[in-house]
């Protein structure tokens, strides 16, 4: 497995400001994601993050509204830019420790937005 | 063709009752069934994962078995105790490489009354 953690575990932010989410991983791993959960619901895929290469965003994602770093094979960054209300949600990084196997999960940033 | 179903929405099960969680797939290209267990304020951890060479597997008090012909597989929790009250998530993936993506159920809210 491995041991990952996300800061800032929580924030409440205003409307139209942007907000950076980090991940760091005790490993090397080749893959890592951002998910969205919003309240009460699953897991929606944002983004997967490569190292050295531009993030793949999904559909009904855009790099302007969720731009995504990955300086290295053990941190990423995710920004939620201009926010609004309807951002409010939790924000998961995951990490892929070998091909087609299990995805391991961050603890989640808690993300208000007023 | 991407699409997890779960069910149910939600369960009540008495302590050392039988807790069974079902999910449908379409896409016949997943290979890989993991289920994952969140508890509130966390991220989701792995609980146990399949593959469609195998009906069933068993990992404690928690068995997955699998149905490739039905396309549908189901997460048994024997002896439930309370402290097994969590949300439960299916998910699903396809293709033994690195970047998978897994499509995720809508989430099972199991409470387990003592």
């Amino acid at each position: 497995s491995a041991v990952i953690s996300q800061k800032p575990s929580r924030d409440i932010c205003q409307r139209g400001t942007s907000l950076t989410i980090q991940c760091q991983v005790d490993s090397q791993v080749t893959m890592m994601f951002w998910y969205r959960q919003q309240p009460g619901q699953s897991l929606t895929l944002i983004a997967t993050a490569n190292q050295g290469s531009e993030a793949t965003y999904e559909s009904g994602f855009v790099i302007d509204k969720f731009p995504i770093s990955r300086p290295n094979l053990t941190f990423s960054t995710l920004t939620v830019s201009n926010m609004s209300p309807e951002d409010s949600s939790i924000y998961l990084c995951s990490v892929e420790l070998q091909a087609g196997e299990t995805q391991y999960f961050g603890p989640g940033t808690r993300l208000l937005v007023l | 063709q991407q699409q997890v179903k779960q069910s149910p929405q939600s369960l009540i099960v008495q302590k050392g009752g039988i807790s069974i969680i079902n999910c449908a797939y379409e896409n016949t290209a997943f290979d890989y069934f993991p289920w994952y267990q969140q508890f509130p304020g966390k991220g989701p951890a792995l609980l146990i994962a399949i593959r469609p060479d195998v009906s069933e597997k068993k990992e404690g008090r928690f068995t997955i078995s699998f149905n490739k012909s039905a396309k549908q597989f189901s997460l048994h929790i024997m002896d439930s105790q309370p402290g097994d009250s969590a949300t439960y998530f299916c998910a699903a993936s396809k293709e033994r490489e690195y970047g998978n993506k897994l499509v995720f159920g809508a989430g099972t809210i199991l409470r387990v009354k003592s």
